[in-house]
């Protein structure tokens, strides 16, 4: 059973138009993460939330937002996406330190 | 998290071979964590270190956490075309703050 789904598995925007990427869980953790890899990378981490307190990494473009409604889900909003934002982008939530992550969302931006 | 360093970047096998991957860090470390991602796929946990000189064993991986707590490895035994993959260390601040993870070690086997 998956536990962190994130949706779509793959998405395609157009350079400057906004995209939504959305996660969700079943575990009921309060931490959840957004994390960036690009190929053959380490996943970057952007930005987390426990419970409703947002954190933002310090080298965090502006043009990355989130919203996180409920407990369940957690959106990562890109507001003008460049060329340089096409990468996995993965959601995760944790309990005791340990990663939970889901499938990944594959963005790319033509 | 704090920055931590991963050696080698690519690790070319052939099968049957052993593997190992280093984690160092300039800093003691609160703990070590690793991570397995398959091509395509995403990043699964594997362990989690704690203690100092701590050694953990999963059937053939072997994972070691050094006496100073500034470095960390995984050794594969008799690697199998399976454990093809990523293999990235990672490690946190403490508390929900997230996971810093390292350059990563991609394991290729040829049969």
């Amino acid at each position: 059973d998956a536990m962190v789904i994130q949706n779509p598995r793959y998405q395609v925007t157009q350079f400057g138009k906004p995209v939504t990427l959305s996660c969700s869980q079943t575990l009921n953790h309060n931490v959840m993460y957004w994390y960036q890899q690009k190929s053959s990378q380490a996943p970057k981490l952007l930005f987390h939330y426990y419970d409703k307190d947002f954190n933002n990494e310090a080298d965090t473009p502006d043009n990355f937002q989130s919203r996180r409604p409920n407990t369940s889900f957690c959106f990562l909003d890109i507001r003008s996406p460049g060329l340089g934002d096409a990468a996995m982008y993965l959601c995760a939530t944790s309990i005791y330190e340990k990663l939970f992550f889901g499938s990944g969302t594959q963005l790319s931006v033509l | 998290g704090q920055q931590v360093m991963q050696i080698p970047q690519y690790q070319h096998v052939q099968e049957g071979e052993d593997f190992t991957t280093y984690c160092n860090s300039s800093t003691t470390l609160s703990n070590i964590q690793w991570y397995k991602q398959r091509p395509g796929g995403h990043p699964v946990f594997l362990i989690q270190l704690v203690k100092s000189g701590e050694v953990k064993k999963q059937k053939r991986l072997t994972f070691q956490f050094g006496e100073a707590k500034k470095n960390s490895s995984l050794h594969i035994t008799a690697t199998q075309t399976t454990d093809v993959g990523t293999y990235f260390c990672a490690s946190s601040g403490g508390g929900a703050d997230g996971l810093t993870f390292g350059k990563g070690t991609h394991l290729i086997i040829q049969p």
